[in-house]
This record gives structure tokens, C-alpha cells and sequence, in this order.
């Protein structure tokens, strides 16, 4: 079965750091990949996704995110964090084997101290 | 577009009643999917719909149950809740047509089970 690991439950930044937050997955057939955030309060935001073409993806509030198809990883990324970013993210897989249904990592708390 | 809509938003029961929650999908899409999050098990797929027909189903027990109606509108039912049960019961619903797999999340229904 699939499986989606990301390697920190917990991150605590200061801000103007830069932040990595790495997942890893087990599928290695063709997968469509997915960050979501949740921010304090309020529901699960896609953040980005990464379906097939350049594997550098850009998404919203300055977030990117890195495919390496030879390491199965999808990390994201963001040079400066802020306060505001502040939230749970989740990334999550998809592909033909899993149906198409997500398969969701188990999320990072990230904490960025003003 | 509206976004996907979930009711209620709050819920209290005691053990052993049941339970019904409300998801109306975004307009035009056809794919309705339920999750429950908790602190400890992060983001559980519950199941699938598309077009009235459940298409995916994950490991809960029968007392979980759902369907979905002609206008894609959706509803999930517990039933013998269990203390357990209390969650966040997430709904999100997708185009599912190929290269169209994102799926868009309302803000959930928090059920406390007493």
C-alpha cells in the first residue's frame, strides 16, 4: 500500500528563516502531488500541486515545492517564513494505484515565533 | 464559484445516537469525499462518491456510512456513535475528470460525542 511520510510533526521557525518541510512517498508509478494548509481556525487551503511538467511548482504566499521523482520527494519550501504562516500542512499523494483517492501524509505543525 | 458548504458546523450527541452531516459539493463537481481528522490519526479517508455511486471506501467500521444524491449534494451518517467518533468530519469535492483531481475541502462539521 502507499504511504506518505513527513519527517517533522513539529517545526519551530523564527521569522525571515527559511523553511523546508520534507514528504516523502512509497509509489513508484506516476503520482499527482499536493500541499494543503490549515490555518488556525479555518479549513484545509490547497497550497499547491504538482500533476506533470516542471517539477519546481510555485503556489500561493510564496510557497514552492520540489519534485525529485529519484527520491520520491516533494518538499516545500519558502525563503522567508512569517508569522502568519503559522499552520498545519499536509501533503498528499495520488495515483492510479490508490484510485486517485488522496493519500495524506501526517501533517507538520509549523510554529513561527514573531 | 461558491465554495463547498458543510452542515452543521457544530454537533453534540451522546453515545449511542446517530448522526447525519450535510456536504454540498462546488458547482459542476461530481465527486464528494468524507474525512475525519483528529489530533491523534491526523486525516482518515471515510469514502468516495461520484455520480450516486460509492467509489472508494476506507477502513471504518458499517456504522459509517453515506450516499450521494442527483444534484451531487452529499451526506455522511453515524449511527451507535462512540466516544471515539468525535472528530472533525471533513467533506471535499473534486471535477475527477482526468488532470482535474484536486480536491477542495469545506470547513468541516465538529462532532462531540458525550
Amino acid at each position: 500500500a502507499q504511504s506518505v511520510s513527513q519527517h517533522n510533526h513539529h517545526v519551530i521557525l523564527s521569522e525571515a528563516a527559511s523553511l523546508e518541510l520534507g514528504c516523502n512517498y512509497s509509489y513508484g508509478g506516476t503520482v499527482n502531488l499536493f500541499w494543503y494548509v490549515q490555518y488556525p481556525g479555518q479549513h484545509l487551503q490547497l497550497l499547491l500541486k504538482y500533476f506533470s511538467g516542471d517539477p519546481l511548482v510555485k503556489g500561493i504566499k510564496g510557497f514552492e515545492a520540489e519534485f525529485i521523482k529519484s527520491k520520491f520527494s516533494f518538499n516545500l519550501r519558502k525563503p522567508s517564513v512569517q508569522w502568519s504562516d503559522t499552520a498545519e500542512y499536509f501533503c498528499a499523494v495520488s495515483s492510479m494505484d490508490s484510485n486517485y483517492q488522496l493519500i495524506w501524509g501526517a501533517g507538520t505543525k509549523l510554529i513561527i515565533k514573531p | 464559484k461558491a465554495g463547498v458548504t458543510q452542515t452543521p458546523r457544530y454537533l453534540i450527541k451522546t453515545r449511542g445516537q446517530q448522526v447525519t452531516l450535510s456536504c454540498s459539493p462546488i458547482s459542476g463537481h461530481r465527486s464528494v469525499s468524507w474525512y475525519q481528522q483528529t489530533p491523534g490519526q491526523g486525516l482518515q479517508f471515510l469514502f468516495e462518491y461520484f455520480s450516486e455511486t460509492q467509489r472508494n471506501k476506507g477502513n471504518f467500521p458499517g456504522r459509517f456510512s453515506g450516499r450521494q444524491f442527483s444534484n451531487s449534494r452529499s451526506e455522511m451518517n453515524v449511527s451507535t456513535l462512540e466516544l471515539g467518533d468525535s472528530a472533525l468530519y471533513l467533506c471535499a469535492s473534486s471535477p475527477r475528470v482526468a488532470g482535474q483531481e484536486t480536491q477542495y475541502f469545506g470547513p468541516g462539521t465538529r462532532l462531540l460525542v458525550l
